[in-house]
């Protein structure tokens, strides 16, 4: 069965410091991939995607993510983080042969002022 | 924009109540997918549905039932609860592979 799997769990970083999760999946073949971000009390966001082309994929609020396939990865990096970046992060895939997403356990990302 | 709806937001039950939950989407999307979230443990899937009328199972399916009677409803119903069943419920939607969307989620209490 696939597998995401994020291994910081818990990130607390100051204001203006660069940010990266780490994401990896367990599936062979193409895939989708996404992060999502829930801020406190809220539903789930979509960050950015990637489905092909450029590996390279830039989202909202100034986050971007790069695939890397050959290691299986899809980390989230942002150069400079905000207070308003507290909030906790997901990465998920999917592929055509499993249509709903499976998702990591999440990062929590705290960001002092 | 409504998008993904679900209700009730907040709901306590008493062990062996039952209870349905109700997810609408107006995205005229063929999938529907119900979630729940613990701490530590990311989104877990409970079933889906691929289109109206056919439900599949997820991850975790024990205790829950699905029906998809209409294309815009995913109702998630609960028939004896349980503690263990207390968690927050998200209803989602999407085009086939492409990005789901979430509702706002559903806090169970099962006491």
């Amino acid at each position: 069965a696939q597998s995401v799997s994020q291994h910081n769990h818990h990130v607390i970083l100051s204001e203006a410091a660069s940010l990266e999760l780490g994401c990896n999946y367990s599936y062979g073949g193409t895939v989708n991939l996404f992060w999502y971000v829930q801020y406190p009390g809220q539903h789930l966001q979509l960050l950015l995607k990637y489905f092909s082309g450029d590996p390279l994929v830039k989202g909202i609020k100034g986050f971007e993510a790069e695939f890397i396939k050959s290691k299986f990865s899809f980390n989230l990096r942002k150069p400079s983080v905000q207070w308003s970046d507290t909030a906790e992060y997901f990465c998920a895939v999917n592929h055509a042969g499993r249509r709903a997403l499976t998702f990591g356990s999440g990062t929590r990302l705290q960001v002092q002022p | 924009n409504a998008g993904v709806t679900q209700t009730p937001k907040f709901r306590v039950l008493k062990t062996g109540q039952s209870m349905t939950l109700l997810c609408a989407q107006d995205m005229n999307h063929e999938y529907m997918y119900w979630y729940r979230q613990d701490p530590g443990m990311g989104l877990r899937l409970i079933h889906y549905s691929v289109g109206e009328g056919t439900t599949a199972k997820g991850e975790v399916p024990d205790g829950y039932n699905v029906s998809r009677l209409k294309k815009q409803n995913f109702l998630l119903g609960l028939e004896s609860a349980a503690p263990s069943q207390t968690s927050v419920y998200f209803c989602a939607s999407s085009l086939g592979t492409f990005e789901a969307f979430f509702g706002q989620g559903t806090r169970l209490t099962v006491v």
